[in-house]
């Protein structure tokens, strides 16, 4: 079974750019979260989606952050404008039964 | 008071040593208990995973939960160099369908040979 994949690994921006990433779930994986990881700390939760509906975005900064999933599948995390603190890794994640499953993640740091 | 809370350590230990590491947490609606490992620049990984109170083994590693005092530990036997990396407790409530995790810190763990 293949697992997350997340790209790209690693990005490095400017503050007040925008910056967008992807998340490709496990084949047949109807939930997908995506997670901020900021460095020294447990991930905390940004988005929730249910298919392509979104069950709870209580925690995602709207004013910068989007993210959206296409067809119940692959998903987009965008950040405009990123700002220094936003400088984190960004994990996706997928859910079977309890199994949270996870890829590798994508390091933003903002400069 | 955070909804879960976790010594970040670091915790430093011999090889072959028993390490125990904790949560707790405030909210008695949580019924999973999960724990992870994080090596370096890598995604989380699931290690264990309990529903409600008790224990449970699996290998070297036993997850405790105990409810009443909203603890849970989990223990590793027989620590090893591999072991290091840092462990993340988690727990969800099981309300209308998957509901999401909610992380604790992680605690740094070196297991030195």
């Amino acid at each position: 079974e293949a697992g997350v994949a997340q790209s790209p690994r690693y990005k490095i921006i400017e503050k007040r750019q925008s910056v967008a990433f992807w998340c490709n779930p496990i084949s047949g994986h109807a939930t997908l979260y995506w997670y901020q990881q900021i460095l020294g700390q447990g991930p905390k939760l940004l988005i929730q989606f249910q298919n392509n509906g979104v069950v709870d975005d209580s925690q995602l900064p709207k004013d910068r952050f989007s993210a959206e999933r296409l067809k119940g599948v692959d998903s987009t995390l965008k950040i405009q404008p990123a700002k220094l603190e936003d400088s984190a890794v960004y994990l996706c994640a997928t859910l079977r039964g309890g199994d949270a499953f996870f890829g590798q993640g994508t390091r933003l740091t903002v400069v | 008071q955070k909804e879960v809370e976790q010594d970040p350590g670091p915790l430093s230990v011999p090889e072959g040593a028993i390490v125990s590491l904790n949560c707790t947490y405030s909210n008695s609606a949580f019924q999973y208990f999960m724990w992870y490992r994080q090596y370096s620049r890598k995604g989380p990984e699931l290690l264990m995973y309990t529903y409600s109170s008790g224990n449970k083994e699996d290998g070297r590693f036993t997850a405790q939960v105990d409810k009443s005092s909203k603890y849970i530990s989990l223990f590793i036997r027989d620590s090893q160099p591999s072991d290091s990396a840092t462990y993340l407790c988690a727990m969800s409530a099981p309300l209308s369908g998957n509901t999401p995790l909610v992380f604790g810190k992680g605690t740094r763990l070196s297991v030195i040979a």
